[in-house]
């Protein structure tokens, strides 16, 4: 089945550094991957939708200039928190679809637990 | 209100059991509905599509009633590893597709 590959798992960072999340999807391409974050006890929020060679687009709250998203292959698309605030520590996760799968749920990639302290 | 809600729980229900739980949504536009399982620390894994005629995969069975906006999963026989966490996820198309979650279902299945 279609795959995802996420990293890093888990990372800790001081405040006000960055950090750049990876997510690729394996055997098949990716026109789209959505970015999410998750706080503990909660759903999963979406940020942001990417599409290759384009602008990402930012839900409402979510500032694009602190979570650059570039989108510049079909497979890879990458989430940088940028100046990073303990407020920022989450569970960040990424999903796509095989728009060539009869299965039309989407991917996640394994996740990204990003502490900031 | 919010798009999707779930009861968060927990459902504590003993091996064995039967267990259901529902999912409202408050878009009527809403095109396509799943539930996924996640478990703790880890990601949301597809657990199944949900069709308006319901549908079943061994011991679990969806139903889906657009007219009332609900969604609903049925384990039937309950393991110990049923015990996760289940999104109630519902999509929207609006020049593309958005994936809208329920915070989750807790459920636990005791020995």
């Amino acid at each position: 089945g279609a795959v995802v590959s996420q990293h890093p798992s888990w990372v800790i960072c001081k405040s006000g550094t960055s950090v750049k999340i990876e997510c690729r999807s394996l055997d098949f391409q990716a026109t789209t991957m959505f970015w999410y974050r998750q706080f503990p006890k909660q759903s999963l929020m979406l940020m942001a939708t990417s599409n290759e060679g384009s602008k990402a687009t930012y839900e409402q709250g979510v500032e694009k200039d602190k979570f650059l998203i570039n989108h510049a292959s079909l497979t890879l698309s990458t989430l940088t928190v940028t100046s990073a605030h303990p407020e920022d520590s989450s569970f960040y996760i990424c999903s796509a679809r095989d728009r060539d799968s009869a299965n039309y749920g989407y991917t996640f990639g394994s996740g990204t637990r990003l502490t900031v302290v | 209100r919010k798009e999707v809600e779930q009861d968060p729980g927990p459902f504590n229900v003993p091996e064995g059991a039967t267990v259901a739980f529902n999912c409202t949504y408050s878009n009527s536009a809403s095109q396509s509905f799943f539930w996924y399982r996640q478990d703790c620390r880890k990601e949301p894994k597809l657990l199944m599509s949900v069709y308006s005629s319901g549908n079943e995969d061994g011991r679990f069975t969806a139903q889906l009633n657009r007219a009332s906006q609900y969604i609903s999963l049925l384990i039937r026989d309950s393991k110990l590893s049923d015990s996760a966490t289940y999104l109630c996820v519902v999509t929207t198309f609006s020049g593309t597709y958005k994936y809208i979650f329920g915070t989750g279902t807790r459920l636990k299945v005791l020995a």
